[in-house]
């Protein structure tokens, strides 16, 4: 079956950039959602379709992805970032819907 | 507005069958292209994909999962119902329902309920 990858947590400094990444078999191959979820709150959809912002969600906020990384990038990071963010993708093989383990975003 | 929202009972005995039900506002599941999906979240844990429906009735479900689990919509009523049979205390978590498009991205959730599973 097929999985992704995600650092159990990272940290960022205050204002500057945190890459959160996202492995999985050629992963470039397919279309990577992520979520952002704060504590006792339902996720939050940041970026999909690898790189596209939804409307309301800050320029701040960006993806890529290539071979079997896919990567969600914070500019600036802001204490209000803190939180977990989750990749996810569809797996056309086992017609599966597929999230990772999850990232604890820590802001110093 | 796109509006979602989990009702269910709190709390299940252990060998009991869940039901829960997503009621959504703000667009048709018989939309080309649309899906509500299940979705649950053990507290702490990671989220974990249950099941999934879409606009022509397709239905997919979480191979581990697949032998317990039901989904089935109401267009009329706008809902989309799950059963999930022989509850056991792993099973502890937090439902969620969510909107989906074709490609499986999903952009609007509902508050989620928490189910526990104890005797």
């Amino acid at each position: 079956s097929y999985e992704l990858t995600q650092p159990l947590s990272m940290s960022v400094a205050l204002g500057q950039t945190a890459s959160i990444t996202c492995g999985g078999d050629n992963i470039a191959g397919k279309n990577v959602h992520w979520y952002q979820q704060k504590p006792g709150q339902a996720p939050v959809l940041v970026i999909y379709r690898d790189n596209s912002r939804p409307s309301g969600i800050p320029e701040r906020f960006s993806g890529s992805s290539s071979g079997n990384t896919a990567t969600l990038s914070i500019s600036r990071a802001q204490a209000g970032d803190e939180a977990d963010y989750f990749c996810q993708v569809w797996d056309s093989i086992t017609l599966s819907v597929i999230f990772g383990g999850g990232t604890k975003l820590t802001v110093l | 507005q796109v509006t979602l929202r989990e009702s269910g009972p709190a709390l299940v005995n252990p060998t009991q069958t869940l039901t829960l039900t997503c009621s959504f506002s703000g667009f048709a599941l018989s939309t080309y292209g649309m899906c509500v999906s299940w979705i649950r979240q053990p507290p702490g844990k990671a989220l974990e994909w249950v099941a999934l429906i879409d606009w022509e009735d397709d239905k997919y479900y979480n191979t581990s999962l697949k032998t317990r689990l039901t989904i089935f919509k109401d267009t009329s009523k706008n809902q989309v119902v799950l059963t999930m049979t022989n509850m056991d205390p792993v099973d502890t978590a937090t439902y969620y329902c969510a909107r989906g498009d074709s490609n499986y991205v999903f952009d609007s959730w509902g508050q989620g309920t928490l189910v526990t599973v104890s005797s």
